[in-house]
């Protein structure tokens, strides 16, 4: 247990849909992230929040929506998905963004999405 | 493009035996390294790092080898145990990013 939690783990959504990944953090962190992980590939960075505000997007296509209402919530909000997106999603947490990447980034398990 | 690269994607070990994973980065920019261990099922945690003004960081059974010259970095875990099974990621990142550039991942399986 990381202390950062993900809902649903596992999610299975039609091309049409619109459905959101929840993340929540229990360790009084300010910099949320969202990555994605595509079978045998990187995890690639997609957004990063410092304090609620978006500080970084890594060129994530639009029908990826990101929102932070707080410092211990982290949503990824989806609609009109690609089968392509189907993937590993995970949220993770650190103190800080801190330069020198030594503010340890703690994650959640992960939700497992498929797109049909 | 891959700044981090773990070339292995398997590594079978006996238990009780030494087990090496490889990372190489391109980017001279890095500074601080790190390895995440991942279960399945599981998100990848934490396991130990390194700052580029060290060449080694020991933490029990693991140990992290970083060669500057070579852009290259080792974990070694003495003695493999069958726990150790799972995916090890190795990442990197500079000064004043924020941003973990991870490898692919090696999967290491450690036998009975």
């Amino acid at each position: 247990e990381t202390g950062v939690t993900q809902t649903p783990r596992h999610l299975v959504m039609g091309m049409t849909n619109k459905k959101s990944l929840k993340c929540e953090q229990h360790l009084g962190h300010n910099a949320m992230y969202w990555y994605k992980q595509s079978a045998k590939k990187p995890l690639e960075l997609m957004f990063v929040y410092s304090l609620e505000e978006r500080v970084e997007n890594n060129s994530v296509p639009s029908r990826f929506s990101p929102e932070c209402p707080n410092s211990s919530h982290l949503f990824l909000h989806l609609h009109t998905l690609q089968p392509e997106d189907s993937a590993l999603y995970l949220c993770a947490s650190s103190r800080s963004p801190a330069g020198g990447g030594e503010e340890t980034q703690y994650f959640g398990p992960g939700t497992r999405l498929l797109v049909l | 493009d891959q700044q981090v690269k773990q070339n292995s994607p398997s590594l079978s070990v006996q238990e009780g035996r030494i087990s090496i994973l490889n990372c190489d980065y391109t980017n001279s920019m890095f500074d601080y390294f790190l390895w995440y261990k991942k279960y399945p099922a599981e998100g990848p945690t934490f396991l130990i790092s390194i700052s580029s003004i060290k060449d080694k960081n020991e933490d029990g059974r693991f140990t992290v080898f970083l060669n500057k010259s070579a852009k290259h970095l080792s974990l070694h875990i003495v003695p493999s145990q069958p726990g150790d099974s799972a995916v090890y990621f190795c990442a990197a990142t500079g000064r004043n990013d924020y941003k973990l550039s991870f490898g692919a991942g090696t999967t290491v399986t450690v036998r009975a």
